[in-house]
């Protein structure tokens, strides 16, 4: 089945700046890449999802670039705010079957 | 809309007790599943249902039981409660597969199992 990594599992950035969390996939049937958020004693919501035939897509201050030839995907958050501190997952899916990485503690310090 | 709802929000067993986690949503969704978070793991399939009356087994799906009756309703039973268990689960809704539709994702049961 599908198995996919995410790195890092923590990451703390000065308010402002940039981050970016990678996550990598196994197989090449995937087909779609959501990005969620999980704040804590919630369930996880959908920031920003990417197709296989897309190679980048934007809403303001986050983006997703996809490689299908590496089998990589991430995610990327300028202008970093406090209130982006979060979990953030990444997930695989090909038909009804999602699988998620592991998961990313963002910090943002102000 | 109330969205995903999940009763209890928190639950204690003893192992080998049984019990319900309930999960419904209000939004017509056909697709609905289940997924157990541990730490270090993020989230992992248990079961899953395409319709009413249609379920099908997940990444993880020992130790547990699902059906679906009506479209609003999708339970996840537990018939022996094992340490191993001990978890946050959380039910999910979409309008159709999760590869192209959003899925929404109720707020979680906390459980332990001692």
């Amino acid at each position: 089945g599908e198995n996919v990594e995410q790195h890092p599992s923590t990451l703390s950035v000065q308010e402002g700046d940039s981050a970016v969390i990678k996550c990598t996939y196994s197989d090449s049937a995937s087909n779609y890449f959501p990005w969620y958020k999980q704040e804590l004693g919630k369930g996880p919501q959908l920031i920003i999802d990417i197709r296989s035939n897309v190679g980048e897509k934007k809403d303001q201050r986050i983006a997703v670039t996809l490689n299908k030839t590496a089998k990589h995907f991430s995610l990327h958050i300028t202008e970093t705010q406090p209130e982006d501190s979060a979990v953030y997952f990444c997930a695989a899916s090909i038909s009804n079957d999602m699988r998620f990485g592991a998961g990313t503690r963002l910090t943002v310090k102000p | 809309n109330a969205g995903v709802t999940q009763t209890p929000k928190f639950q204690v067993l003893k192992t080998g007790q049984s019990m319900t986690l309930q999960c419904a949503q209000d939004m017509n969704h056909e697709y609905m599943s289940w997924y157990r978070q541990d730490p270090g793991m993020g989230l992992r399939l248990i079961h899953y249902s395409v319709g009413a009356g249609i379920t099908d087994q997940g990444e993880v799906p020992n130790g547990y039981n699902v059906s679906r009756s009506t479209t609003e309703d999708f339970p996840l039973r537990l018939l022996s409660a094992a340490p191993s268990q001990t978890s946050v689960y959380f039910c999910a809704s979409s309008y159709g597969t999760p590869s192209y539709n959003e899925q929404f994702f109720g707020p979680g049961t906390r459980l332990t199992v001692l």
